[in-house]
């Protein structure tokens, strides 16, 4: 079946560092690929997407590139920032599910410190 | 944006009550709406698939005599925990998938509600 797989966390990190945060995934077919982002005591907010192989999604500040040779969408940021501080879920939507249901990974907590 | 509100945010309630839990869509309509249940330090557990106008697709060993959901509208589905008990305590967050325009029903991005804090005591 369908899975994601993410770098355990904690991601500990000073402010401005250089972030990333590997997720690797198994579908069948071609999968649209997310990152969502969930801060304490809330739902999840959608990060970024990308549906097709070698789409980059991007925003604000982050970015991921579907690479399907390596099944991978790892989550980048330049400089990372306090408010940053959160979970991290890595996601995919297959076709094998009808694109109807996601697939989460674990989740990645990153903490930036001042 | 899309925005999906959910209501309440958090419910403390006594053993053997029920709990209803609304999910809303906003500024779009939703044909399905997706309830997810998320233990403390733990990933999205999918509970349900909610239809606009049909009977809820439950996941495999989620009871739906004791998760009731109920997809009235295109902007509104609720998850009602009957006869909750404290192993039902959790925080349980709903989506709402947008359309893309021409597109098939699957097409579209889930969009997540803040979520709501259930407590049994």
């Amino acid at each position: 079946g369908d899975s994601v797989t993410q770098m355990e966390g904690p991601v500990t990190l000073s402010e401005e560092a250089f972030l990333t945060i590997n997720c690797t995934y198994t579908a069948t077919g071609y999968p649209s690929l997310f990152w969502y982002v969930q801060y304490p005591g809330e739902g999840l907010q959608l990060l970024l997407k990308a549906t097709k192989a070698d789409d980059k999604g991007s925003n604000k500040g982050f970015e991921a590139t579907y690479r399907k040779e390596t099944t991978s969408f790892h989550l980048e940021k330049g400089s990372v920032q306090v408010s940053d501080s959160a979970v991290y879920f890595c996601a995919l939507s297959a076709l094998g599910s009808g694109y109807s249901t996601l697939t989460f990974g674990k989740g990645t907590m990153l903490l930036v410190s001042p | 944006g899309a925005v999906v509100s959910q209501h309440p945010s958090w419910v403390i309630c006594k053993s053997g009550t029920s709990v209803k839990i609304e999910c809303r869509s906003l500024d779009f309509q939703a044909t399905t709406m997706f309830w997810y249940r998320q233990f403390p330090k733990q990933s999205l557990m999918l509970m349900a698939t909610s239809n606009e106008g049909s009977k809820a697709t439950y996941e495999q060993g989620v009871e739906k005599d004791k998760f009731l959901i109920n997809h009235a509208s295109l902007t509104l589905s609720t998850l009602t925990v009957t006869s909750a008990h404290p192993e039902d305590s959790s925080f349980y967050i709903c989506s709402a998938r947008d359309r893309l325009a021409g597109g098939p029903i699957q097409s579209g991005t889930q969009y997540f509600g803040p979520g709501t804090r259930l407590t049994v005591l």
